[in-house]
């Protein structure tokens, strides 16, 4: 019962390194969405994919690549890290329907030196 | 557009007091609302959705909510706080001009007191 499976958990990197989040669900989802939690912010939406090979931004992209070669993967890529970009990072797939919910990993937490 | 406010980024509650946790949206068109909740070092779980199918929704660990459409608010209660439940709950509202996206609110941390 897996869902939505975030890697790594933990990462710290220095200023303009590259690096990238992954993620994958096993539930057959068309959306997937990155998330940025910062404190007193809420979620904001960085990119977004309704199905392979479709992406699109959100509230935040600046910085920040993705691509949805499959249905199961949605990686973000940091292009050049910068203390900025020290966050928590979600990802997420909905359920189908106008009412589909999210679902969330556990969340990656990157520090930028 | 629309947005998600959350009145208060800190309650704290008595274990066995109410829990009340306020949500109020902006949206033109009929909203779908939800609650989820998130514990330290997780990720964020569903409680409760309010669908149009019922305004009183009922989720889970004892929660509900109220769909007000003349107050556009989408209050979280529980009769009776326990110790698990310290944790920051987010209100999210989605529609159907919105795409598939979701708009989520600040978050509300909730500490409970023995």
């Amino acid at each position: 019962n897996a869902g939505v499976t975030q890697t790594p958990k933990f990462q710290v990197l220095k200023t303009g390194q590259s690096m990238t989040l992954q993620c994958a669900q096993d539930m057959n989802h068309e959306y997937m969405s990155w998330y940025r939690q910062d404190p007193g912010m809420g979620l904001r939406l960085i990119h977004y994919s309704v199905g392979a090979g479709i992406t699109d931004q959100g509230e935040v992209p600046n910085g920040y690549n993705v691509s949805r070669s499959t249905t199961e993967d949605f990686p973000l890529r940091l292009l050049s890290a910068a203390p900025s970009q020290t966050s928590v990072y979600f990802c997420a797939s909905r359920g189908t329907g106008p009412a589909g919910e999210l679902f969330f990993g556990e969340g990656s937490r990157l520090t930028v030196l | 557009a629309q947005s998600v406010t959350q009145l208060g980024s800190h309650v704290s509650v008595s274990e066995g007091a109410l829990v009340l946790l306020r949500c109020n949206y902006s949206s033109s068109v009929p909203p779908y609302l939800f609650w989820y909740v998130q514990y330290p070092n997780q990720g964020l779980q569903l409680l409760l959705k309010y669908t149009s199918a019922a305004t009183l929704v009922k989720g889970i660990n004892g929660f509900e909510a109220e769909f007000k459409k003349s107050e556009t608010s989408f209050h979280l209660t529980k009769p009776s706080a326990h110790m698990s439940d310290a944790a920051e709950y987010f209100c999210a509202v989605t529609h159907r001009n919105y795409g598939q996206n979701f708009v989520f609110g600040p978050g509300t941390r909730l500490s409970v007191l023995p």
